[in-house]
Order: C-alpha cells, then sequence, then structure tokens
C-alpha cells in the first residue's frame, strides 16, 4: 500500500525566514510525485511533478527536489502570501490516482 | 482559465436525507476523480472514472455512496441515507490519463455537514 507522509504538521515562519518541508513516501514503483498549495475554502492548486531520484524543479520563491524516499519542498525568503497548506501525493506505475499526505499547514508572519 | 465546477458549494443535511454532490470537469479531460478530505484522513480516493467509466470505487461504503457520470460534462456523487460521519469536503477533480506536468485540477470542493 502506497504511503506518504508529510513533516512537519504545521510551521510558523517569519517573513524572509527560510526553511524545508519534507514528505517521505513509499510506493511500488514510483511514475510521479506531485506537490499542491491548498488555500482555506478552495481546492488543491497543482505546483510541480517529480518523476526521478535527484530532480528539482522551482516555481519564485519554491524549489521541490527529489531522492528515492522523500522530496522537499524548500521555501526561500517566504512572504505572508506564501501561507497556505502544502500537499504531496504520489502515483504509482500504471496508476492513475494519486495518494495524498495529510499536509503541512505554513504560516509566514509579516 | 479552464476550471472544475463543484455544486453546491455548502450543504446542510439531517441525518438520512440524500445528498447529490455534482462536478462538471473540464472540457477535454477524459479522466474524474471524487476525493473526500477531511482534518484527521486528510484527502482520500473515492473514485475515479475513465472516459465515463468507473475504474475503482473502492473507497467508497458501497451501501450508501454512488457515483456515476451520465455524460462527459457532468459527474454525481450520492450518499443516501447520510450519516454524521459523511460530514467533509467532497472534491472533484479532472486530467487527462496521466496528469504529467500539469497534474489533475481539483475544483473548489461542496462542504458537507450531516446534522
Amino acid at each position: 500500500e502506497d504511503q506518504v507522509t508529510q513533516s512537519p504538521e504545521a510551521l510558523r515562519l517569519q517573513e524572509g525566514e527560510s526553511s524545508s518541508l519534507n514528505c517521505s513516501y513509499t510506493v511500488s514503483g514510483l511514475r510521479g510525485l506531485f506537490w499542491y498549495r491548498q488555500d482555506p475554502g478552495k481546492g488543491p492548486e497543482f505546483l510541480f511533478t517529480l518523476y526521478s531520484a535527484g530532480e528539482e524543479k522551482e516555481k519564485e520563491r519554491l524549489k521541490a527536489t527529489l531522492t528515492k524516499k522523500e522530496s522537499f519542498l524548500h521555501i526561500t525568503a517566504p512572504k505572508p502570501e506564501d501561507s497556505a497548506t502544502y500537499l504531496c501525493a504520489v502515483q504509482a506505475q500504471g496508476y492513475s490516482t494519486l495518494t495524498f499526505g495529510k499536509g503541512t499547514m505554513l504560516l509566514v508572519s509579516p | 482559465d479552464a476550471r472544475v465546477t463543484q455544486t453546491p458549494r455548502h450543504k446542510v443535511t439531517e441525518m438520512g436525507q440524500e445528498v447529490t454532490m455534482r462536478c462538471q470537469p473540464i472540457l477535454g479531460h477524459n479522466t474524474v476523480f471524487w476525493y473526500r478530505q477531511t482534518m484527521m484522513q486528510g484527502l482520500e480516493l473515492l473514485a475515479y472514472f475513465r472516459n465515463r467509466a468507473p475504474l475503482d470505487d473502492s473507497g467508497m461504503p458501497k451501501d450508501r455512496f454512488s457515483a456515476e457520470m451520465p455524460d462527459a460534462t457532468l459527474a454525481t456523487l450520492k450518499i443516501q441515507p447520510s450519516e454524521p460521519r459523511d460530514s467533509a469536503v467532497y472534491f472533484c477533480a479532472s486530467g487527462t490519463r496521466q496528469p504529467n506536468n500539469y497534474g489533475y485540477t481539483f475544483g473548489s470542493g461542496t462542504r458537507l455537514t450531516v446534522v
């Protein structure tokens, strides 16, 4: 059974204070690892897909990296508008469905 | 921007009543998912369809939940009878067969409260 564990559950940062979110996974053959952002009262919004260990993708202040067991979402010099819940999900080879972690709730204070 | 439309956004109902949630996937997307989100369990897959055919509904309580796609522009999730433990946010998502670099697109959800 595919499993995704995200840590920490919640993270509070000051504006400009860089940090990383962790996503540990077990899957029977990884096809893709996905990062989503979810704002209160809204559905998850797609950020990145990573396919193989060593891959990195960037978008503004966010950078996602992937190893064979985990992924990190690095947030550089965050702003209050980066406050959201960040969700990690895995897709196994041969499947279309995504298995999600419970998310990390990020709060960035001015 | 193309979007997945879910209705209603909020629903409060009494235990035992029937609830129907609707989803309009993005035009051209042939894969549709229903997920349920709670604080305790996070996002859980309930069912998914490809080309309107149900492929997996193992996440749904079969005795009370049903999911259908009457046509390519409409997916429905029905609960009958509803119970307080069904209170959650229900999301519909759509995409192509493999999400690749675009992921799946989620709707804004239906927040269901069963009292």
